[in-house]
């Protein structure tokens, strides 16, 4: 069945890089577009980015400069990293398939010295 | 970037109430447009699709429909397991926006 789970560290310090894995199964990276998304905490959804199922990137122009999704479809795992970390930008963070059908659990980021 | 304007941005209803939430979009998204459920914990859930299309496994109280850039869904009778945030998604172009979500509560 399709799943998708995402992993990464819980704490980052302000100013340092984000790295985050998602990891797919179920459907094939060269099929389907997966899209980042991130919910800072008590606030709403915010779309980051995409990984286009043929490799091209868009990303939210608010946070393009700090940005970069990848991916290794050999492994199922599209990337997210994001540099200049600040506090706010603690949440939960999200992958989902472009179709908004499936999503992983979430993996909450802190950003704190 | 187009932008979505989400109301109320919280909300207290009773149960078996008529409850309607809107998103307004800032330029013509067709109806292409994603209701999402997203309770404590929880990923959303897509609801509806294509601005009236119910997802798959959602109760038929939920409805969705537009107005002109006005984009609303409806619970036509409140059921305690709809306690939940709700937001809109427009998938016209990219980037992909969200409205800033509604949080319905109990009266």
């Amino acid at each position: 069945q399709v799943q998708l789970t995402e992993s990464g560290p819980g704490l980052v310090h302000p100013s340092e890089t984000l790295s985050l894995t998602c990891t797919v199964s179920g459907f094939s990276l060269t099929g389907y577009s997966v899209y980042w998304v991130r919910q800072p905490s008590g606030k709403g959804l915010e779309w980051m980015g995409r990984m286009r199922y043929n490799g091209d990137t868009s990303y939210n122009s608010a946070l393009k400069s700090r940005l970069s999704i990848s991916r290794d479809t050999s492994k199922n795992q599209v990337f997210l990293k994001m540099n200049s970390l600040q506090t706010d930008d603690t949440g939960t963070y999200y992958c989902t398939r472009a179709s908004f059908d499936y999503w992983g659990q979430g993996v909450m980021v802190t950003v704190s010295s | 970037d187009i932008q979505m304007t989400q109301s109320p941005s919280s909300m207290s209803a009773s149960l078996g109430d008529r409850v309607t939430i809107t998103c307004q979009a800032s330029q013509d998204i067709g109806n292409n447009l994603i209701w999402f459920q997203q309770k404590p914990g929880k990923s959303p859930r897509p609801m509806i699709y294509y601005a009236t299309n119910l997802a798959n496994g959602v109760p038929s109280r939920f409805s969705g429909s537009r107005s002109g850039s006005d984009y609303s869904l409806t619970i036509s009778s409140l059921e305690s397991e709809d306690m939940a945030d709700y937001h809109c998604l427009q998938y016209k172009q990219y980037p992909r926006t969200f409205g800033g979500g509604t949080k319905l509560e109990l009266k």
